[in-house]
C-alpha cells in the first residue's frame, strides 16, 4: 500500500463548480499534513497545512480525519486559475521526520 | 517569503557525461536541504536530505555514488548526477526549510533529459 494515496484524475469541472478532492495515508504516526499545488513542470507550492480542526483558506477548505487516516480539499467556486495539480503531502515520522508527497490530483477547470 | 534559486532550469546532455545543479537559498540558512525527482504523472519522490557539513541521508534505492551531494555551505547544495543515463531524464527539483515543514520551500527545478 502507498504511504500517500490520490485519485491521479483528471477532474474536469465548470468553473464556477464545487469540487473535492481525497487523500488517504497509511502511517498512523504522521505528524502534519499539507495540501501543494503544483503546475506543469514547475515546482510545489503550499496551498495550506490542514489542521485537525479543519480549516478554510478564501475558497479552500481541508479537512483532517486521523481515525480515518483521510484527508479532504474542497474548492469552492472553481476559477480557470484553479487548473493545476493539487499534491497532498504527509509528515511521516519513523524515527526521523519525512515528507512524503501523493501522486497528485490533476484539476481542469473550463469555460 | 524566502527563495529558492536552482539552476540549470534545464539540461541536454550525452549519455556518459555529468551534471551539476545548484540549489541555493537567497535570502536564509538553510542547515538542511532537500532532493527529489519527479518523473512524468508520478509524485515527487524524495532522493536525499543534504546536511551542511556533513554527508547526506538518500533514501532506499538512491545510488550515493551516483547522485552525488554537497552542501558545503548554509546556502549551497549541489546535485551532481554522475555518467548520466537515458533512464536518469527526470524532473529535478530541490527545497529547504526554514523552521518546520510549513516553512519549506522549493527550487524551480531542473529538466535533465539524457540523450
Amino acid at each position: 500500500r502507498k504511504e500517500v494515496e490520490q485519485d491521479p484524475g483528471p477532474f474536469n469541472v465548470p468553473e464556477g463548480a464545487t469540487v473535492a478532492f481525497n487523500c488517504t495515508y497509511s502511517n498512523s504516526a504522521s505528524q502534519s499534513f499539507f495540501w501543494y499545488r503544483q503546475d506543469c513542470r514547475k515546482e510545489p507550492k503550499l496551498l495550506m497545512s490542514v489542521y485537525s480542526s479543519g480549516n478554510e483558506d478564501g475558497r479552500f477548505t481541508a479537512q483532517l480525519n486521523r481515525a480515518s487516516q483521510y484527508i479532504s480539499l474542497l474548492i469552492r467556486d472553481s476559477k480557470l486559475s484553479d487548473s493545476a495539480t493539487y499534491l497532498c503531502v504527509v509528515n511521516i515520522n519513523t524515527g526521523f521526520q519525512k515528507l512524503v508527497f501523493g501522486t497528485g490530483t490533476r484539476l481542469l477547470v473550463s469555460p | 517569503g524566502a527563495v529558492v534559486s536552482q539552476h540549470p532550469s534545464w539540461v541536454i546532455c550525452k549519455s556518459g557525461t555529468s551534471v551539476k545543479i545548484e540549489c541555493r537559498s537567497l535570502d536564509f540558512q538553510a542547515t538542511t536541504m532537500f532532493w527529489y525527482r519527479q518523473f512524468p504523472k508520478q509524485s515527487l519522490m524524495l532522493m536525499a536530505t543534504s546536511n551542511e557539513g556533513s554527508k547526506a541521508t538518500y533514501e532506499q534505492g538512491v545510488e550515493k555514488d551516483k547522485f552525488l551531494i554537497n552542501h558545503a555551505s548554509l546556502t549551497l547544495s549541489t546535485l551532481t548526477v554522475t555518467s548520466a543515463h537515458p533512464e536518469d531524464s527526470s524532473f529535478y527539483i530541490c527545497s529547504a526549510k526554514t523552521g518546520g515543514y510549513e516553512k519549506l520551500f522549493f527550487g524551480s527545478g531542473t529538466q535533465l533529459s539524457v540523450l
